[in-house]
């Protein structure tokens, strides 16, 4: 079936990057595009940014838009989320999620989400 | 941006309840909204797009409907593994934007 497996939390200081990898089964990865989801801790969804695998079109929330690098590798099937310079407030559960649609593009299927925890 | 807004935030409703959920946009995003059910610790679950069309595999007691800025999920008959938060979306444009999200708790 359909499914995206997360790499593991992490903990990182103030200032530093964290990098999530979201790994893709079920499905022929280059014909579908990742958007990354946060969640903070009490907090609801937020959208961060998009990336359309079979264009290579890209796009970002503008919170994100100079602090986010997202890369995929079509050999793995591996999408990857890079974050730098983190704050506190950066510290969230990350979801990865599949893009599907024609005209307009939404998200089908999720991963369960990588906790970052940025705490000095 | 577009602002989404939910309503209520918390609901209290019994295993067999009628449940709605009321989604606004500030501007018209004619019907390109999408729903959610969030539990802790586990992948969102797609649930509806396109305003109304059901997603594959979700049982049938889900159903939505709206078009332009004004959107409802109704849950007919609430079952136990319903009790989550459901959160709206549009993909109208970009930013995607997202309710800030409705509680579903057992009365």
């Amino acid at each position: 079936q359909v499914q995206l497996v997360q790499s593991g939390g992490e903990v990182k200081k103030p200032g530093a990057s964290v990098k999530v990898s979201c790994k893709a089964s079920g499905y022929t990865f280059s014909n579908y595009g990742i958007s990354w989801v946060r969640q903070a801790p009490g907090q609801g969804l937020e959208w961060m940014a998009w990336i359309n695998n079979y264009n290579g079109d890209t796009k970002y929330a503008q919170n994100f838009q100079d602090r986010v690098i997202m890369t995929t590798d079509t050999s793995t099937s591996t999408a990857y989320m890079e974050l730098r310079s983190l704050r506190s407030d950066d510290t969230a559960v990350y979801h990865c999620a599949r893009i599907r649609g024609g005209t307009h593009y939404y998200m089908d299927v999720w991963g369960k989400g990588t906790t970052v925890t940025v705490s000095s | 941006d577009i602002q989404m807004t939910q309503s209520p935030s918390t609901l209290s409703a019994s295993v067999g309840d009628r449940v709605t959920i009321t989604c606004r946009a500030n501007q018209t995003i004619y019907n390109w909204l999408a729903w959610y059910q969030g539990k802790p610790g586990e992948a969102p679950n797609f649930l509806i797009y396109k305003a109304s069309t059901l997603e594959s595999g979700v049982p049938s007691r889900f159903s939505g409907s709206g078009s332009g800025t004004d959107f409802t999920l109704t849950i007919s008959s609430l079952q136990p593994e319903d009790f989550a938060t459901y959160y709206c979306q549009q993909y109208e444009s970009f930013p995607w934007t997202f309710g800030q999200g409705t509680k579903v708790e057992i009365k």
